[in-house]
């Protein structure tokens, strides 16, 4: 599986826009670009998943450029309670051959929101 | 949906002692997965279930660890004669057809 590289921790201000980069250089054809949000004492909970190009919901958007061997979370308007350690996993997505989806999960980006 | 719930939440044990853990997935989920995290780090796989059946294992399950899920339903992970290595938190998630996992709160170990 894909090897990661993000940010060990970033620090942000209420209000301000977060960008968290990850580097994934080995990227399969095959592979989708996943993220996920982890609070202290809980498990961590999916924000949002890409293949290319742009996705957005309600929480993220994530841009991937054409060589996807990058990606870039980012988050609108933090608040406080959006300091979290940020996870950046490559694998399979939907209907991949393996029939599920084992995460692989490196050290995360923590981020701190601050007043 | 009252999401994965696992029990219990803290257990603390001495080294050489079984412990169990119960995981009980989002109903509908028929896959369950088996995490493990240490401190600073992010979780590592441990074990998957499709149904009632065991389809894969990481090589981070020593014979100390075994895990069921009869009737495919809630699991169970259960570690033999602990070690303080063994100390850690131990997360369960579930999914269906999609990719999302969901995660439960995790059940912190201590081995004294």
């Amino acid at each position: 599986l894909a090897k990661t590289t993000q940010p060990i921790s970033m620090d942000s201000y209420e209000g301000q826009e977060v960008n968290i980069t990850c580097s994934h250089n080995n990227i399969a054809t095959n592979d989708y670009i996943t993220w996920y949000q982890q609070f202290p004492s809980q498990g961590p909970r999916f924000i949002i998943q890409g293949y290319k190009t742009k996705v957005t919901n309600e929480v993220a958007s994530l841009f991937i450029p054409a060589d996807r061997k990058s990606s870039t979370l980012s988050l609108p308007r933090v608040s406080l309670s959006d300091t979290a350690v940020y996870y950046c996993l490559v694998g399979d997505g939907p209907g991949g051959n393996t029939g599920f989806q084992k995460l692989v999960f490196g050290t995360g980006t923590r981020l701190l929101v601050s007043p | 949906d009252t999401g994965v719930s696992q029990d219990p939440r803290h257990k603390i044990t001495k080294r050489g002692q079984n412990v169990t853990f119960r995981c009980d997935p989002i109903s509908e989920h028929n896959r369950l997965y088996w995490y493990r995290q240490t401190l600073g780090q992010g979780p590592e796989f441990l074990t998957y279930f499709q149904n009632e059946a065991q389809l894969e294992k990481s090589r981070l399950l020593s014979d100390r660890f075994s895990a069921e899920r009869p009737k495919g339903s809630f699991s169970t992970l259960e570690i033999q004669r602990t070690e303080q290595g063994d100390s850690a938190m131990y997360l369960c998630a579930s999914s269906s057809q999609s990719f999302e996992q969901y995660f439960g709160p995790g059940t912190r170990l201590t081995v004294t």
